[in-house]
């Protein structure tokens, strides 16, 4: 069974830029898997950020941007702000109405 | 505004059913698929099910195929997730999503999420 993969952790300097990826444990990621990512902080609902790639859902400011990088798809984040600190997880469409997410990212605003 | 309100959540014992439901508004309702995704105490989340617009496709993932049946009621405007034949991994939070449009669309809107707890 195919894994959607994610970095456990991430850490990234307040005004920094950081990447975040969700890849597969066996081949590529590409815009037909509809990659989505959303972030969630402890207690929380999680809130969509991007969906389809590049979309970037209502309201969420242009600071996170969505993409394909290489095989993975790729979640960016510039200028970092303390209120970013959460988890991020990323959902990839398998076909067949099947859907799987990764493991989420912790990231850490320090 | 979208709005998803989940009700249904409790505490029941192993082998026992739920039926979970999501009141939506601020949306059309028929026009968007619906999902459920649930979240293990502190683990990450996991796709559940999601039914299309209309209803008439439906999809499940492995771990509750068989157990599991998502529906939706039109005239309620109430998505619906009967499960049965619980055990002790289904504890979970379960959050109904809205869809950003057909069946093989991703989430784009959350509920705020209902407790199940399995345990005797």
């Amino acid at each position: 069974q195919t894994v959607v993969t994610q970095e456990p952790s991430f850490s990234v300097s307040p005004g920094g830029t950081v990447t975040l990826t969700c890849g597969l444990s066996s081949g590529s990621v590409s815009t037909s898997y509809n990659p989505s990512w959303y972030q969630q902080t402890p207690g929380q609902a999680p809130r969509t950020l991007i969906y389809s790639t590049n979309t970037r859902s209502s309201g969420v400011p242009d600071r996170f941007s969505g993409s394909i990088l290489g095989n993975k798809a790729a979640l960016t984040i510039t200028g970092a702000q303390a209120d970013d600190e959460s988890d991020y997880y990323c959902v990839l469409y398998m076909g067949s109405g099947i859907w799987v997410f990764g493991g989420g990212t912790k990231l850490t605003v320090v | 505004e979208v709005q998803l309100l989940e009700s249904g959540g409790g505490l029941v014992q192993p082998g026992g059913s739920l039926r979970l439901s999501c009141a939506a508004s601020g949306f059309t309702f028929d026009s968007y698929a619906m999902s459920w995704v649930r979240q293990a105490p502190g683990k990450g989340l996991e796709w559940v099910s999601t039914i299309s617009g209309s209803g008439g496709s439906t999809f499940y993932a492995d771990s509750v195929k068989g157990r599991f049946t998502i529906s939706r009621d039109y005239s309620k405007n109430t998505l619906y997730l009967q499960i049965n034949s619980l055990r002790a991994d289904d504890t979970a939070i379960y959050y109904c999503a809205k869809t950003s449009g057909g069946a093989l669309t991703p989430v784009d809107c959350w509920g705020q999420g209902t407790l199940v707890t399995v345990s005797s």
